[in-house]
């Protein structure tokens, strides 16, 4: 079975500050990766996803991410974080193929101070 | 594009009454749409599998019969919870897959806040 975990449940950053938010999965061979982004009380936003090829995916907001699978990771990046960038991020992993069902990590708060 | 539109996007019920949430893709089909539920700072939780002109396949712990799912058309999804309970309060999410071989991925709806009476 699928799993992604997501170690860090909270993390403060300053403005402008460099960003990174962990994500680990199992997975048998390479899955497909997803991070996304929800804002309090909405739905989910797409940040960037991995399906194969180039192993760093680059995203929407600047943000980037690094498939390595040595690691088993997926980790999301950004070198300089917006206050507007506060929000819940999850990390996601299917099988490749359609109709997978995802399974998200338990998301990660991302808060901003000035 | 790819987007998908869910509504309510808030409803109040009465402990007992039935309440009908909407997912349609606007401007992509989606052959299958998944129906998530998210306790307060949790993550998501899969209920169930939509698929276009089959029955709905279910999570394990998920009664069908409380969460019954149609998805009558290629752009439409409908999520009903039968006779509702405080315990049913949540927040439920609503994805399409765009097979798209440009975009192919899944789209996420705004949610539905319920809360039941």
């Amino acid at each position: 079975a699928q799993s992604v975990t997501q170690p860090d449940i909270h993390i403060t950053v300053s403005e402008g500050a460099s960003l990174e938010l962990r994500c680990n999965y199992s997975y048998g061979a390479t899955p497909y990766l997803f991070w996304y982004v929800q804002s309090p009380g909405q739905g989910l936003q797409l940040l960037l996803k991995y399906f194969s090829g180039d192993t760093l995916v680059q995203g929407i907001k600047g943000f980037e991410a690094e498939f390595k699978r040595s690691q088993s990771s997926f980790n999301l990046r950004k070198p300089s974080v917006h206050w507007s960038d506060a929000a819940e991020y999850f990390c996601a992993v299917g099988a490749p193929g359609t109709a997978s069902k995802l399974t998200f990590g338990t998301g990660t708060r991302l808060q901003v101070t000035l | 594009g790819a987007v998908v539109s869910q509504h309510p996007s808030r409803v109040i019920c009465k402990s007992g009454t039935s309440v009908k949430i909407e997912c349609r893709s606007l401007d992509f089909q989606a052959t299958t749409m998944f129906w998530y539920r998210q306790f307060p700072k949790k993550s998501l939780m899969l209920m169930a599998t939509s698929n276009e002109g089959s029955k709905a396949t279910y999570e394990q712990g998920v009664e069908k019969d409380k969460f019954l799912i149609n998805h009558a058309s290629l752009t439409l999804s409908t999520l009903t919870v039968t006779s509702a309970h405080p315990e049913d309060s949540s927040f439920y999410i609503c994805s399409a897959e765009n097979r798209g071989q440009l975009n192919y991925g899944y789209t996420f709806g705004s949610g539905t806040r319920l809360t039941v009476v």
